[in-house]
C-alpha cells in the first residue's frame, strides 16, 4: 500500500533562517506531488506541484522554492523565512488525472 | 485559474440535525469535485466525492450534489453526531494536462452540539 511521509511534524524558527520540509511516498511510481500551506483558520493554498522529476510549477509568487530531486521525493525550501510563513503545511500525492489526493501528515511552521 | 468558493465559514448544528456545506467554482471545465474532513491538528481526509457526470451520490449519513450548469455542489450530512465536528473542505479539479491539482474552498468548521 501507499504511504507519504513528512518531516519535521513541528517546527520553530526565527525571521531571516532557513528552511526545509521534505515529503517522501513510497509504494507508487511516478506520483504528482504537492505542496499546500493552510494558514491558520484558513483553507488550503496550493503553492507548488509536480508531474515528475526536476519539473516544478509554482502557484503563488513568494521566497519559497519546491525541489524534487527523486521521483518519490519532494522538498520545501526557503533561504529566508518571514513571518508571514508561518503556518501548517501539507505534502500530497496523487495519480495525476483528476482524483483523490493523500496528504502527509503535515509540518506546523511557527517564525519568530 | 479555477477559484472555489465555500459558504458558510462556520456551522454550528444540534446533533441529529442535518447540516449543509455548499461551494460554488469558476472553471466550467472541472470535472471532478471531492470534500474533505479535517479533524484538529490532523491531515485532511476524503470523505465523498463526485465526477461531473453525476448528479448525486450518497454514502451513508453524506451525500454531494452537483450542478454543473450553475457551478454549485454540495455536501450534505443527515443525522449529525458529535463525531462530525470538524473543518470540512470543498474543492475542484479540471481536465487539462495531467496536473491533477485541487483547489479547494476556505473550509468549514462545523460543531455538532450534543
Amino acid at each position: 500500500s501507499q504511504t507519504i511521509h513528512q518531516w519535521p511534524a513541528t517546527l520553530v524558527q526565527p525571521v531571516g533562517s532557513p528552511l526545509s520540509l521534505e515529503c517522501t511516498v513510497e509504494g507508487t511510481s511516478n506520483p504528482n506531488l504537492y505542496w499546500y500551506r493552510q494558514a491558520a483558520g484558513r483553507g488550503l493554498q496550493l503553492l507548488f506541484y509536480s508531474v515528475g522529476i526536476g519539473q516544478i510549477s509554482s502557484e503563488v509568487p513568494q521566497n519559497l522554492s519546491a525541489s524534487r530531486p527523486q521521483d518519490r521525493q519532494f522538498i520545501l525550501s526557503s533561504k529566508k523565512l518571514l513571518l508571514s510563513d508561518s503556518g501548517f503545511y501539507l505534502c500530497a500525492w496523487g495519480q495525476g488525472y483528476a482524483g483523490e489526493l493523500f496528504f502527509g501528515e503535515g509540518s506546523r511552521l511557527t517564525v519568530l | 485559474g479555477e477559484n472555489v468558493e465555500q459558504h458558510p465559514s462556520t456551522l454550528s448544528v444540534q446533533e441529529g440535525d442535518s447540516a449543509v456545506i455548499k461551494c460554488t467554482y469558476s472553471d466550467s471545465a472541472s470535472n471532478y469535485f471531492p470534500w474533505y474532513k479535517q479533524e484538529l491538528g490532523k491531515r485532511p481526509q476524503l470523505i465523498i466525492d463526485i465526477r461531473s457526470n453525476v448528479g448525486e451520490k450518497k454514502d451513508q449519513r453524506i451525500a454531494v450534489t452537483l450542478n454543473k450548469t450553475a457551478k454549485h455542489f454540495s455536501l450534505h450530512i443527515t443525522e449529525t453526531q458529535p463525531e462530525d465536528s470538524a473543518v470540512y473542505f470543498c474543492a475542484a479539479s479540471g481536465v487539462l494536462g495531467n496536473t491533477g491539482k485541487l483547489i479547494f474552498g476556505q473550509g468549514t468548521t462545523l460543531q455538532v452540539k450534543p
